[in-house]
This record gives structure tokens, sequence and C-alpha cells, in this order.
């Protein structure tokens, strides 16, 4: 199986924050690689897939990047509503597993 | 509109086998490109992928759970179903069925879940 990790396991930052969160897979990958955000209580929300595509609905604020096996997930201006967990998920091969999770809180 | 929802047991005891529904709508699981994942929660944890079911009716497991998971699918009825069994206290969590789009890439399918049903919970005690 190729095994995900995040980093860092959680976050500190203030609204208007330019902030990154990465994920490593144990193998190449390519650009197989989904970005999620998960709110309490909620089911996750896609926002990037294939690395560095933009899910419909969700704000120009967020992007992707990377292919191989490393790759970044970065939110250019924290708003108050992105307080949450961000999760990465490979698609390369099955299982599609998931790194750990990020979670990012109010400074 | 997409939506999907699970339903089933919220407390099982433990060695029992779990039977989880996903009901469709707004999709057909025969179109090309269609599939449905399972993925499960526990409480504060990480979220674990669990299985995939696509339109031409291949299927896929997570490695660990291998040999206790089944998924079909009736589309007839628009309807998923994941079966765990042998349950143990281990299992207990939020499962969540998910439409997943497979998209042609270099490399095989891209894959992403787009839309997620609420989530079930399950407890397993005795």
């Amino acid at each position: 199986d190729i095994q995900m990790t995040q980093s860092p396991s959680s976050l500190s930052a203030s609204v208007g924050d330019r902030v990154t969160i990465a994920c490593r897979a144990s193998q190449s990958i390519s650009s197989y690689l989904n970005w999620y955000q998960q709110k309490p209580g909620k089911a996750p929300k896609l926002l990037i897939y294939a690395a560095s595509s933009l899910q419909s609905g969700v704000p120009s604020r967020f992007s992707g990047s990377g292919s191989g096996t490393d790759f970044t997930l970065t939110i250019s201006s924290l708003q108050p509503e992105d307080f949450a967990t961000y999760f990465c998920q490979q698609s390369y091969s099955f299982p599609h597993i998931f790194g750990q999770g990020t979670k990012l809180e109010i400074k | 509109q997409v939506t999907l929802r699970e339903s089933g047991p919220a407390l099982v005891k433990p060695t029992q086998t779990l039977t989880l529904t996903c009901t469709l709508s707004g999709f057909s699981l025969t179109t090309t490109g269609m599939c449905v994942s399972w993925v499960r929660q526990p409480p504060g944890k990480a979220l674990e992928w669990l299985a995939l079911i696509d339109w031409d009716d291949d299927k896929f497991y997570s490695t660990s759970l291998r040999t206790r998971l089944t998924i079909s699918k009736d589309t007839s009825k628009n309807q998923v179903v994941l079966t765990l069994t042998n349950m143990d206290p281990v299992d207990t969590a939020t499962y969540f069925c998910a439409r997943d789009i497979a998209a042609t890439g270099p490399v095989g399918y891209y894959y992403g879940m787009d839309v997620w049903g609420q989530g079930t919970t399950v407890t397993v005690s005795s």
C-alpha cells in the first residue's frame, strides 16, 4: 500500500495568513492526489483533485501543487470559515489511502 | 441534484455483521466513470478508506479489512451495500458513502469523492 504522511499535524494561524500544508507519498503517485476539508460533525468536502485542479465552487484562495511524492495545499489568505481539518488522499493505486490529517486552528 | 444517504444500525454487538446501505439520487452507477466509495472515521481520528465499486462492477478493498468487507450494488434500487463481518469495538466509527468519479488520466483513472452522504454512526458494544 502507498502510505501518505501529512505535516504538520496541527497548525495555528490567523485570519489573513498564508498557510501551506504538506503531504508526502511513500512512492511516486504522479499527480493522483486529492485534498479534502472537514469541519467538526460534517462530511469531508473535496477541494482539489489531480493535485492542482480546483473543484467547482471552491474559492480560488485554495490551490494545490506537486507531483511524484511531494504535494502542498496552500490557502492564500485564511478566512474564518477555513479553520478545519485537511486530508490528502492518493488515488494512484488501490487502496486509496488518506493522510492522517492537519488540523488548522485559530491563533 | 446528486445526493447519497447512508442507512443501517446504530448499534451492533461484537462478532455480528454490519450491513450498511447507501441510497443514491441524481446519478446512476451504470454511467461510465461513476463509482461509490465507503470511508469511515473513528471518533476523533482520521478518515479511513474502505472500499469502492465502479460502473463496471469492479470492486476494490482496504488491504487490512479485505477479508471482512463486501461491497455490492443494486442498480435497480440505486443502492450500494457494504457489509463488514465480525464486528469489534475498534470498528466503532462514522461510516460515509460518497460518489467517486473516475476520469481518464495519464496512468489509469483519476478518482475524487465529490459528493458525500451525511454519515451514519455505528457503535460496537455488547
